[in-house]
């Protein structure tokens, strides 16, 4: 079975600070691709970064990056230049591909808070 | 636009009384989901669908039923709400390929069942 855990239930963080959230995943899969995913005050889930598993090289976009560890199974998400918009519920994902379909499973999420 | 849309984005009801929020996506995608958000337990799958007429059940389907009669569509149906499907639900939609794909989100359904 697969599972993502986010063992930082909340987290804060310093306007323009840097803050790191922490995600490790457990699977046999060899391919696969890990994700996250930001939900602010208004609920909408919005992509933030997206990891393949079979590419070494670690995914950046703009302040957000991951710091992809394939072989200890942890996916972190970096933000740089932290800003008030960045305040939300964060959710690790793991997607693998399936013959019935590609299946997505979810960490418990980290509550950010950025203080002004 | 690309988009899922869900609606109600906000449910009362009470025990027992049927009810159903319902979920389209504009994408042509081949695979719908639906979870449930529960506060420490992340986003549990409720059911999948991988294709019209084609679905599944994932972690918590008890208390669930889905239908799939056309590709853009994909409501859930409670026919027998009880207080602990009080929850937030979203929506979700993908391509069938592997490569490059996201999951997208509808803007939930927040639902109370009294």
């Amino acid at each position: 079975a697969q599972t993502v855990t986010q063992s930082q239930p909340e987290m804060s963080v310093q306007e323009a600070e840097t803050v790191t959230l922490s995600c490790t995943y457990d699977t046999s899969e060899n391919n696969y691709y890990l994700f996250w995913y930001k939900q602010p005050p208004s609920r909408q889930m919005i992509l933030v970064i997206r990891q393949e598993a079979y590419k070494q090289q670690n995914a950046t976009e703009n302040r957000f990056s991951v710091n992809f560890q394939k072989a200890a199974k942890s996916f972190s998400l970096k933000i740089s230049d932290s800003q008030l918009g960045d305040t939300a519920m964060y959710f690790c994902a793991f997607m693998k591909q399936r013959s019935a379909g590609n299946q997505f499973y979810f960490g418990t999420g980290t509550s950010l808070t950025v203080i002004p | 636009e690309a988009q899922v849309t869900q609606n109600p984005r906000y449910l009362i009801t009470v025990t027992g009384k049927k009810l159903t929020v319902t979920c389209s996506q504009n994408m042509n995608h081949e695979y719908m989901s639906w979870y449930r958000q529960d506060p420490g337990l992340g986003l549990r799958q409720i059911y999948y669908s991988m294709n019209v007429e084609v679905t599944d059940k994932g972690d918590v389907p008890e208390g669930y039923k889905v239908s799939r009669k056309e590709k853009r569509n994909f409501p859930l149906i409670l026919e027998s709400p009880s207080p602990n499907q009080t929850s937030l639900y979203f929506c979700a939609s993908h391509p069938a390929g592997f490569m490059n794909t996201e999951a997208f989100f509808g803007q939930g359904t927040r639902l109370t069942v009294v």
